[in-house]
Formats: structure tokens, sequence, C-alpha cells
């Protein structure tokens, strides 16, 4: 079956960087992605990735992804405490559209 | 571009009533639309696929009888709850996918929140 899974909490002090760990089990992703969800509203694609790839940039965020051990990991430099949200990793299996979405990384930031 | 819009944002409803969420993509024409429901700290789950014009495939465990899904148009889909209870307050998230191919994002919409009392 296929099932992302993510640790539920991370704390870190403002300026410091964050590091979200993602670990899924279907080989066949095309695409994972990285979500943030702010209380009680909708998800906000941040970046996403393709399987071909190693490492994505893009301003403060940075995505590492581990095809052999299915470890994808969202880096945030610089961590703001605007960035205190619930951040989910998301894969879709090859040849289907549907997301399957990881557990949800609880992130505060500390002033 | 690629915007969602769901309504109404939030619904309170009496148990036994139905009520039903709309999913709009403003600015591009989707040809498939996911509902996702969301409980309390926990992650979304899929409920169900919707393709313009054609039945809704429902993901293992979600009844089609009791969440209606209809996507009349490549703009709108809609899901009803019928016979609404308590344990069906969640939060009911749509995302819409393009009609160009190999668009594989998708764009969520901001939520529902249904509460049944």
């Amino acid at each position: 079956g296929e099932d992302v899974e993510q640790s539920l909490f991370l704390s870190v002090r403002e300026g410091d960087s964050s590091v979200i760990n993602c670990t899924y089990t279907d080989s066949s992703s095309t695409y994972l992605y990285w979500y943030k969800q702010e209380p009680g509203a909708g998800l906000q694609l941040l970046t996403y990735i393709f399987s071909n790839m190693d490492m994505k940039q893009d301003q403060r965020l940075t995505v590492l992804l581990n095809k052999k051990d299915k470890h994808l990991s969202l880096r945030i430099a610089d961590t703001q405490t605007g960035d205190s949200a619930i951040y989910f990793c998301a894969e879709n299996g090859s040849g289907t559209y549907k997301y399957i979405f990881g557990t949800g990384t609880r992130l505060k930031v500390l002033a | 571009g690629a915007v969602v819009s769901q309504h109404p944002s939030w619904v309170i409803c009496k148990s036994g009533t139905s009520v039903k969420i709309e999913c709009r993509s403003l600015d591009f024409q989707a040809t498939t639309m996911f509902w996702y429901r969301q409980f309390p700290k926990q992650s979304l789950m899929l409920m169900a696929t919707s393709n313009e014009g054609s039945k809704a495939t429902y993901e293992q465990g979600v009844e089609k009888d009791k969440f209606l899904i209809n996507h009349a148009s490549l703009t709108l889909s809609t899901l009803t709850v019928t016979s609404a209870h308590p344990e069906d307050s969640s939060f009911y998230i749509c995302s819409a996918r393009g009609s160009t191919s190999g668009d594989h994002e998708q764009y969520f919409g901001p939520g529902t929140r249904l509460t049944v009392t």
C-alpha cells in the first residue's frame, strides 16, 4: 500500500533552519510536493520536485530527494514566525493524478 | 491564475439534513476535480475523483450514496453530504487539475468546514 510518513512536530527558533522529513513507499511516484496549511485554511503549494531530480532550490526552500531510500526533505532557511504551520508532503503515483498526502508536520517557530 | 473557490466556507446543519458544497475553478478548465476530507489534526484523505461528464470514482470506504458528487461542467463540481450526521463534521477540501495534457498539479480550494449538530 501507499503510506507517506512524517514526523508530527518540529520546533525551531526564529532565524534557524528547519528541516522537515518525509518517507514514502510508492517508488513509481512521478512528482513529490510540499504544501503548507495555516490554521483553518486550505493548502498552499510551496514547491514540487520531479522524481528524476535530486535537489531543487527556490529562495528559502530547498528540497532534497533520495529515491533509493524514498526520502524527501524540505529545508526552510532563516525560518520566520510566519512559517509556523502544518507542512504536508504528497506524492502522485505514476499513471495517476491522485495525491497521497503525508501525515503532516506541525512546525512551530519560537521568537 | 489557477484559482479554486469553494462555497460555502463554513456551514452548520442539523442532523439528518443534506448539505451541498460547491467547488469552482475560476480561471481555468478543470478536467478532474478531487474531494478530500480532513479531520482535526489529521491529514487529507482523498474521498473521490470526479471527471467532467462522468461518474465519480470513490475511494475505498467512502459511501457513494452518502457523498454525492456531480461534475456537470469543466468549472464546477459539487459534493452533497446527504442525511448528515455529527460524524460527518469535518473540513472538506476540493482541488482541480487543469485540462492541459501533462498538467500534474492540483490547485486547492480554501476548504469548507461542516459542522453537523
